[in-house]
């Protein structure tokens, strides 16, 4: 079975600037949850979807917007980057919307400049 | 909402048992107790979850204690590989769906 990969891998957009990260959930996953991960802290819960709705957001502005296909791939989106913006954005599928165990994939890593 | 305190770092030598602390005193009773690693420019990987019982998989054994404020995860036999960081994590319900809250975790160094 494949994993949760994620694309691209790394990127460099210029402040107030739009971006789009992609998702593949590992195969039989429904669920798809989006995390920033500034550098030397752990991850933050941006938001998770479930049947290709919204079902959980932490505390992130509405720039940062999601979406689910019905393959269950998912994209993230945010508007207007600001240079606090720069991270590993980490995407993470499992198979139901409370299920156990999430798998990770590597990240995108962003840099706003 | 729950929260976890762990220690920033901690040392192992190799070849010893790596035991990680974590207290979650506010847990509540339906809320999981999950354990996740994450290696340098890699995504957490999961290792093991509980709710009550002990816990033992190929990976690690997790101990709750009977009142469920804490819990150690055990690397029985640490190798250099298993240098990362360390988070404990407890399940939280959030409008329909779960949301997983990380800390800042402890980095374990396996030391030859």
């Amino acid at each position: 079975e494949t994993g949760v990969t994620q694309s691209p891998t790394h990127l460099i957009k210029t402040r107030g600037q739009q971006v789009t990260l992609r998702c593949s959930s590992q195969s039989g996953h429904n669920t798809v949850s989006w995390y920033q991960q500034a550098l030397g802290q752990g991850p933050q819960f941006i938001f998770q979807y479930y049947r290709e709705e919204e079902n959980g957001r932490g505390n992130f502005p509405p720039r940062f917007s999601g979406l689910q296909f019905p393959n269950y791939s998912s994209e993230l989106n945010v508007n207007a980057l600001e240079l606090d913006d720069s991270a590993l954005y980490l995407c993470a599928s499992s198979w139901s919307s409370g299920g156990h165990g999430y798998t990770f994939g590597s990240g995108t890593r962003l840099t706003v400049v | 909402d729950a929260k976890t305190t762990q220690p920033p770092s901690m040392d192992c030598a190799e070849g010893r048992a790596a035991n990680l602390p974590c207290n979650h005193s506010t847990i509540s009773g339906n809320e999981y107790v999950y354990w996740y690693r994450q290696i340098h420019s890699q995504g957490p990987q999961y290792i093991i979850h509980g709710l009550k019982n002990n816990e033992t998989n190929e990976m690690a054994s997790l101990i709750i204690t009977e009142d469920r404020k804490s819990s150690t995860l055990i690397l029985p036999h640490a190798t250099l590989r298993d240098t990362a960081v360390y988070y404990c994590i407890v399940r939280i319900p959030n409008t329909g769906g779960f949301k997983t809250i990380f800390g800042a975790g402890t980095r374990l160094f396996v030391k030859a």
